[in-house]
């Protein structure tokens, strides 16, 4: 059973990074039967995919995101990682982690990230 | 982007009801349509995958069905435990896009 579990500040000042990690158990990020990546939702909204990864392949990036998006994986930890980029308020969401398989199966918790001064 | 628009956005309905929710693609997905039940601060739970197979664990009063735009999502005989937010997603390409959500609240 694959587990993930987003960690991270929970509050960003506007035009930084906003910086999470996800850290997998159950599975290896470097598995060739997985992609990772990062699903979020902005309060009292509907859910937006912002990238997915495929270890040994592609990075998938929605086109909106794309420019200001990277995710870093790091196989020693067993974690892989969101940075975005110049954060503004519309940034402000819960953001999970997820193996996004097309359908997905499996989701961190979530972790509200809001952008304020 | 495929845009995916769900309706209705709200439907408030009792115990035993049979309840649809329908998702509409704005150019032909396939059947590559996944439906997920989602409840006040938890994370999306998928119920439905490639329009119509019962993800392992779901119970049967879940149903899907569509193919190309247009999709449905039927609960038969609504159960307390299925008043919640249901979410359409299509997988047929990146992006990825989401329905906005129909909230299914009791009446």
């Amino acid at each position: 059973q694959v587990q993930l579990q987003e960690s991270g500040p929970g509050l960003v000042k506007p035009s930084e990074t906003l910086s999470l990690t996800c850290t997998v158990s159950g599975a290896s990020v470097t598995s060739t039967s997985y992609y990772w990546g990062w699903i979020r939702q902005a309060p009292g909204k509907g859910l937006e995919w912002i990238v997915s990864i495929y270890y040994r392949g592609n990075t998938y990036y929605n086109p909106s995101l794309k420019n200001r998006v990277t995710i870093p994986v790091d196989a020693s930890k067993n974690q892989f990682s969101l940075k975005l980029t110049s954060v503004t308020a519309a940034d402000t969401a819960i953001y999970y982690c997820a193996s996004p398989m097309g359908a997905i199966t499996y989701w961190g918790q979530g972790k509200l990230v809001t952008v304020s001064s | 982007d495929i845009q995916m628009t769900q309706s209705p956005s709200t439907l408030s309905a009792s115990v035993g009801d049979r309840v649809t929710i329908t998702c509409r693609a704005s150019q032909d997905i396939s059947d590559w349509l996944a439906w997920y039940q989602q409840k006040p601060g938890i994370a999306p739970k998928l119920l439905i995958y490639k329009s119509s197979r019962l993800e392992s664990g779901v119970p049967s009063r879940f149903s899907g069905s569509g193919s190309g735009t247009e999709f449905t999502l039927t609960i038969s005989g609504l159960q307390p435990d299925d008043f919640a937010t249901y979410h359409c997603q299509h997988y047929s390409d990146y992006p990825w896009t989401f329905g906005q959500g129909t909230k299914v609240d009791i009446k």
